[in-house]
């Protein structure tokens, strides 16, 4: 079993329309990221929280918002998506270390009309 | 300017060819260095990752980093078709200011 998921997998929406993404894990680990992969752009940290009760904003968090349900579950919200939010989006995990080594989920491919 | 710049490719060689992959960072301040790669597909993966100046091996792997330069560098020898992928530079200082590269993609051709 994949010890970092994501759902859905895919998701085509329509302008204006709330979205939610999903990521569990079961590596026990107490960090989690949202990032998006757009060509050209690479990783761009959305949000990441650090336990339960720590929400960071990253480089982009404008137009999202997240939420820490427990340690194994972390959310990604789009209020209102529209089409410059289309990309890859991917969740990781870490654990506290040095070079702080992330595990990333199977990414999910949003697509806004 | 980008904290990390990543030359995006794509890089296509034959099958057995030296493979050098680069970054340049632009904070002094970077303490690790790593390398992830992607499959087609997939999340990134950790590939190595290094500390101080020089040379680390893994197997094939070779990453190499330069701070009086600001520059990183993951070699791979004998290249195979199943490394085709994309390879991403990540780094990070003070734990937890962590910045990725835009990838390279590798193409091995057979």
């Amino acid at each position: 079993d994949a010890d970092v998921t994501q759902t859905p997998r895919n998701r085509i929406t329509k302008t204006g329309k709330r979205i939610m993404l999903e990521c569990s894990q079961t590596k026990g680990h107490d960090r989690m990221y949202w990032y998006r992969q757009d060509p050209g752009l690479g990783l761009r940290l959305i949000y990441y929280s650090f336990d339960v009760k720590d929400i960071n904003k990253g480089e982009i968090s404008d137009g999202y918002s997240v939420s820490r349900q427990a340690q194994a579950k972390f959310s990604l919200s789009l209020e209102s998506a529209i089409p410059n939010q289309t990309a890859l989006y991917f969740c990781a995990t870490s654990e506290p270390s040095v070079h702080n080594e992330q595990f990333f989920g199977p990414g999910t491919r949003l697509t806004v009309l | 300017q980008k904290e990390v710049e990543q030359d995006p490719g794509p890089l296509s060689v034959p099958e057995g060819a030296i493979v050098s992959l680069n970054c340049t960072y632009s904070n002094s301040a970077f303490q690790y260095f790593m390398w992830y790669r992607q499959y087609s597909r997939k999340g990134p993966e950790l590939l190595m990752y290094t500390y101080s100046s020089g040379n680390k091996e893994d197997g094939r792997f070779t990453a190499q980093v330069d701070k009086s330069s600001k520059y990183i560098s993951l070699f791979i020898r004998d290249s195979q078709p199943s490394d085709s992928a994309t390879y991403l530079c990540a780094m990070i200082y003070n734990f937890n200011k962590f910045y990725f590269g835009s990838g390279t993609k590798l193409n091995v051709k057979p």
